[in-house]
């Protein structure tokens, strides 16, 4: 039973280029969420996604950063003329929908190392 | 507003117990969680209770949960050199479903 799957798992990009990082949902979860993990910090909300419904992005930057979640296929968070700062390590959590409970656990990918030269 | 506030490191001698506390202030939290993070990898979950109890214990671990003083914290019987890692409390609220993390607790287990 496959966990959740984001790839790549390094990505290095130049300033102003874009950057694509994808994830896969465990088997049987329909809710998605990206965290930024910026270095020795924990972790930052910044979207909630359904498939093909963004439900809350509350902690995405205003600019240059967008997320699907589309009804075949991984998620997707797409960051657009990168900078340095947005170096960090990206984390897609996943959880069941079923009911809609609020607590289910979310379980964690291994997350995209993200280097902007 | 949401924060989670633990101490950022810990060290603790093999084979003994170790605590890892956190203070979270949103009274609405509903779930308690801790996640276990070793380098270059992703958050591995550990364990999380309901705002409701007191404490949860599983194998090695066990969780206390003070709701009054919204304090919780992270037993681990028995420390071996395996369970060094980064450690993070985190919450959920009623309200919404993404998670607030604290900054994690490094701990370190001495041979």
């Amino acid at each position: 039973n496959a966990g959740v799957m984001q790839n790549p798992r390094h990505l290095v990009r130049r300033r102003g280029q874009e950057a694509r990082l994808r994830c896969s949902p465990m088997k049987g979860h329909s809710h998605v969420y990206w965290y930024r993990q910026l270095p020795e910090e924990g972790l930052k909300f910044m979207v909630y996604l359904q498939k093909e419904n963004i439900i809350d992005e509350s902690g995405m930057p205003k600019e240059r950063f967008s997320a699907e979640f589309p009804k075949e296929g991984p998620s997707i968070l797409r960051i657009q003329q990168v900078v340095r700062g947005d170096s960090a390590a990206y984390f897609c959590a996943s959880s069941p929908g079923t009911g809609g409970r609020v607590g289910q656990p979310q379980h964690f990918g291994d997350g995209t190392r993200l280097s902007i030269l | 507003g949401e924060d989670v506030e633990q101490s950022l490191f810990l060290s603790v001698r093999e084979g003994d117990s170790s605590v890892i506390n956190c203070t979270y202030t949103d009274s609405s939290s509903t779930y308690l969680y801790w996640y276990k993070q070793e380098p270059g990898a992703g958050l591995q979950l550990l364990t999380y209770i309901f705002s409701n109890m007191d404490m949860k214990q599983d194998q090695r671990l066990t969780v206390l949960l003070n709701k009054k003083d919204k304090h919780l914290s992270l037993r681990i019987a028995d420390t071996q050199t395996g369970d060094s890692a980064i450690y993070f409390c985190a919450e959920s609220l009623l309200s919404a479903r993404q998670l607030t993390f604290g900054s994690g607790t490094q701990l370190t287990v001495l041979p």
